[in-house]
């Protein structure tokens, strides 16, 4: 099992530039959650699908972060135009919850990706 | 709406200590309880959930915890820390049939040798 497999680990960029975030799910996990990670908010969830759909996009700060899952196994989180209060690491994380109770399973984080925007 | 609060927000503690993280949440409902570690540099990883049955939940690395629902509480406990444990601990809750997971702002730890 890889795990869940994020790139790129590091980015840094100019502000105004499109910034794109990958992820790839754990083999067989149906739910994927995007989290932002600093020390001032400490860890807040972004946006979370299941079974590729979103369900809760609540912690999106704005129009200029959007999120798909194009398939089962993938997500993208993009960030157009990127500003500098956007530096943070973003984490990706998947789940998969048993029959009994679909919402008891740990999540499983990816490595994150450290995004600086200057 | 789901809420959850640890109160320590960095705690220093010498080896052989013992360790007690308080969690607290809110929600009147059931709920699936987490703590999670993420060692300096690394993502987080699960170190213990509580989802029903017995209130006392034993996890990895010697470290568990208490759910005492009257208190809305999931503290997590260690009775001797050692360097190796320093970290930052995350307390976290899912309820209500939602699988929205809320994470408290976390405890960094540091462990002196």
């Amino acid at each position: 099992d890889a795990g869940v497999i994020q790139s790129p680990r590091h980015e840094v960029t100019e502000m105004g530039q499109e910034v794109t975030l990958r992820c790839k799910l754990i083999s067989g996990h149906n739910s994927l959650f995007w989290y932002r990670q600093t020390m001032m908010r400490g860890l807040e969830l972004l946006i979370y699908f299941n079974n590729n759909v979103p369900i809760d996009d609540s912690g999106m700060p704005e129009d200029r972060f959007s999120a798909k899952m194009p398939n089962a196994s993938f997500s993208t989180l993009k960030i157009q135009p990127s500003e500098p209060r956007d530096s943070a690491v973003y984490f990706c994380a998947s789940s998969l919850g048993d029959r009994g109770n679909p919402y008891n399973s740990p999540l499983h984080f990816g490595n994150g990706t450290r995004l600086t925007v200057t | 709406a789901q809420s959850v609060s640890q109160h320590n927000h960095h705690v220093i503690l010498s080896e052989a200590a013992s360790l007690e993280l308080g969690c607290n949440y809110s929600y009147g409902g059931t709920v699936n309880l987490f703590w999670y570690v993420q060692y300096p540099g690394q993502h987080l990883q699960l170190l213990l959930k509580y989802f029903s049955g017995d209130p006392l939940v034993k996890g990895i690395k010697g470290f568990e915890a208490e759910f005492i629902k009257s208190k809305f509480s999931f503290n997590l406990r260690k009775p001797s820390v050692q360097w190796s444990d320093t970290a930052e601990y995350f307390c976290a809750v899912n309820s209500g049939g939602y699988q929205k997971v809320t994470f408290g702002t976390g405890t960094k730890l540091q462990v002196i040798p």
